[in-house]
């Protein structure tokens, strides 16, 4: 079955510093995994996402995320964190169906001054 | 373009009412999703659309919980009766395609609910 964790449901930097949120992902076929922000009341947007091809993948706003097969990962880094990023973030990997994604219980990202 | 459109945004009921969402997708989006995010969880798929017809309801409890897609476009999801474990921001999710090798969930703002 298809599942993720994020770990960490909190996570605060200050203003300039790396951000790193981690999630690692259950799947029995290759996994598409996603990453979606969501700011205070509106919808998800999608981030990023990995289908196949290249581990390391770019998304909006500076971020990016690696695909490990190995360690079953897919962490979102962004070398400088600006206080827009603070939002709620949710890592995803799509169903075994291939026609839906099943979310992680996010990541609550603080950015301080 | 327009994006997902979802009314109302808030709701306040007592528990045994009912309630129900309204969702218009992005146009020409055949596949529309309905996902439960309970407060500190992430979304949980309840139910997916494919034009009118459903794909998946298997995590829809049904004793309660109705939704439907008349005429391929827009969606109603319906709770009758409502249980405190019911409060949640129900979100709404379009996709062009069902198949998400290619494509991407475009979500609405989510309609709040409260059950007292």
């Amino acid at each position: 079955a298809q599942s993720v964790t994020q770990l960490g449901s909190h996570v605060s930097v200050s203003e300039g510093a790396l951000v790193l949120l981690r999630c690692n992902y259950s799947s029995s076929v290759p996994p598409y995994l996603f990453w979606y922000v969501q700011y205070p009341n509106q919808g998800l947007q999608l981030l990023l996402k990995y289908t196949t091809g290249a581990t390391l993948v770019k998304g909006i706003n500076g971020f990016e995320a690696e695909f490990k097969k190995s360690e079953t990962s897919f962490h979102l880094t962004k070398p400088s964190a600006h206080m827009s990023d603070a939002a709620e973030y949710f890592c995803a990997v799509r169903n075994q169906a291939g026609t839906a994604l099943i979310f992680g219980k996010g990541t609550t990202l603080s950015v301080s001054s | 373009e327009a994006g997902v459109a979802q009314s109302p945004r808030y709701k306040i009921i007592e528990k045994r009412q009912s309630v129900a969402f309204w969702c218009n997708p992005i146009s020409g989006h055949a596949t529309l999703y309905w996902y439960q995010q309970i407060l500190g969880q992430g979304p949980k798929l309840l139910i997916q659309f494919q034009n009118n017809g459903v794909v998946d309801d298997s995590q829809l409890p049904k004793d309660r919980f109705s939704a439907e897609r008349l005429k391929g476009v827009d969606s109603t999801l319906k709770i009758q009766p409502a249980k405190l474990e019911d409060s949640a921001v129900y979100l709404c999710a379009s996709s062009m395609h069902r198949d998400l090798t290619t494509g991407e969930l475009f979500f609405g703002e989510g309609s709040r609910l409260t059950v007292l």
